[in-house]
């Protein structure tokens, strides 16, 4: 069965470095999306991302963050500048056309910890 | 501020009882509703979605929606220990918005 994969699934870095978080998402898949959860807190949602461009963001989605994809396959999330309240687990999903447009389907996570 | 609602729990149920989740949301303009499953550490994984009023169902999962009440709810039959996990409801209007979602134990 088809499925979104992450990597790395753990990235250590340390405060002000970048890091890029990779995602393949489901292969015919058209809407890539980007969340985060911090420990013991609900699921965020970041970015949509359609057509190669940004459809919606939230508020927590600033100029530190970017998407790109670079290739037909990868989605990416950049971080600038990483904070230490960026430590979370980042969760790639995916959608459509397939079993409907909305319906999004998550891969196993980043987590990113910034010491 | 799209807010989704669910009781925090933990929900505990013995073994083979009907488990129900609840769920509100605040905005009136969402069409698309979601149940989630979350295991510890791991990422969600989509049970159901629903789109019109009334019930739908898939195997011990039944989701029921009322969108003049603006509430979702989700009810495991012969609920099981495997069962045990958060629920998260997933909203779809301008965004998707997760509630903070229901901790459900099944004692065996």
């Amino acid at each position: 069965e088809p499925e979104v994969t992450q990597t790395p699934s753990h990235q250590v870095t340390q405060m002000g470095q970048e890091v890029i978080l990779r995602c393949v998402p489901i292969s015919n898949h058209l809407y890539f999306y980007w969340y985060r959860q911090i420990l013991g807190q609900k699921v965020e949602f970041l970015v949509s991302f359609y057509n190669n461009e940004i459809s919606e963001k939230s508020e927590i989605f600033d100029d530190q963050f970017s998407v790109e994809r670079p290739d037909g396959s990868n989605f990416t999330l950049k971080i600038r500048s990483t904070k230490l309240e960026d430590s979370a687990m980042y969760f790639c999903a995916s959608s459509g056309p397939s079993g409907g447009v909305n319906e999004q389907f998550f891969g196993p996570g980043t987590r990113l910890t910034v010491l | 501020q799209k807010e989704v609602e669910q009781n925090s729990g933990p929900l505990s149920v013995p073994e083979g009882a009907i488990a129900s989740l609840n769920c509100t949301y605040s905005d009136r303009g969402s069409q698309s509703f979601f149940w989630y499953r979350q295991y510890s550490g791991k990422s969600p994984e989509l049970i159901m979605s629903i789109y019109s009023n009334g019930d739908k169902e898939d195997g011990r999962f039944t989701a029921q929606l009322n969108k003049a009440s603006q509430y979702v709810s989700l009810l495991i039959r012969d609920s099981q220990p495997s069962d045990s996990a958060t629920y998260l409801c997933a909203v779809d209007g301008q965004n998707f918005v997760f509630g903070p979602g229901t901790r459900l134990s099944v004692l065996p």
